[in-house]
């Protein structure tokens, strides 16, 4: 049974970077045509896709973020990362992490971690 | 990007009442690359249907998806009491991938 696992810091300051880790249990990171997802929920509202990475290095990031957004990936740790730079008040959220089906433009996503909340207040 | 719509925002349905959840794109999805999940307060979402039409794995036979191009229909056939939670589609065919705005299915 995959499991996924977010982890970072709780609070980060405006204008700083966002980081956080996804460690994958359960099964290897590498096996399988899976890409994997970082997805956020502002509390009461809806969901957003950030972006997604495949075990070669390959990402696919939402638009609306790409400028900010970098997802990397470590193998040798079953690990996956967001970075998310230049934050303000508007990127508190839940951030979960997903793995993805790895359909052509996206993916649908099956397994998820339980969610992290990050708060951006000084 | 491609918009997705829910109707209605909430649902008052009964156990044992039949659902029904509707999802409607601003353009033609994909391949019919559409989801549905579940979202249990303080939980994360859970994958109900995948392709439009199939069921995850584990996910009861009383869910059932529905639909192509821009209309997509989620169908609880029979409401047992853990149903009652927030129900969001998600398009994949086209990137960004998107999220509808939710349904909440209350008990009546």
């Amino acid at each position: 049974q995959v499991q996924l696992q977010e982890s970072g810091p709780g609070l980060v300051k405006p204008s700083q970077t966002l980081s956080l880790t996804c460690t994958v249990s359960g099964g290897s990171i590498s096996s399988g045509s899976y890409y994997w997802s970082w997805i956020r929920q502002p509390a009461g509202k809806g969901l957003e896709w950030i972006g997604r990475i495949y075990t070669s290095g390959s990402t696919n990031y939402n638009p609306s973020l790409k400028s900010r957004v970098t997802i990397s990936v470590d193998t040798s740790k079953n690990q996956f990362s967001l970075k998310l730079s230049s934050v303000t008040a508007a990127d508190t959220a839940v951030y979960y992490c997903a793995r993805d089906s790895g359909a052509a433009a996206g993916g649908s996503f099956d397994y998820w971690g339980q969610g992290t909340l990050v708060t951006v207040s000084s | 990007e491609i918009v997705l719509t829910q109707s209605p925002g909430t649902l008052s349905l009964s156990p044992g009442e039949r659902a029904t959840l509707s999802c409607r794109a601003s353009q033609s999805v994909s391949s019919s690359y559409l989801a549905w999940y579940q979202q249990k307060p303080g939980q994360a979402p859970r994958l109900l249907i995948y392709g439009a039409s199939s069921r995850a794995t584990g996910i009861p036979d009383r869910f059932s998806g529905s639909g192509s191009g821009t209309d997509f229909t989620l169908t609880i056939s029979r409401l047992e009491p853990e149903d009652f939670a927030v129900y969001y589609c998600q398009q994949y065919g086209s990137s960004p991938s998107t999220f509808g705005q939710g349904t909440k299915l209350e008990i009546k």
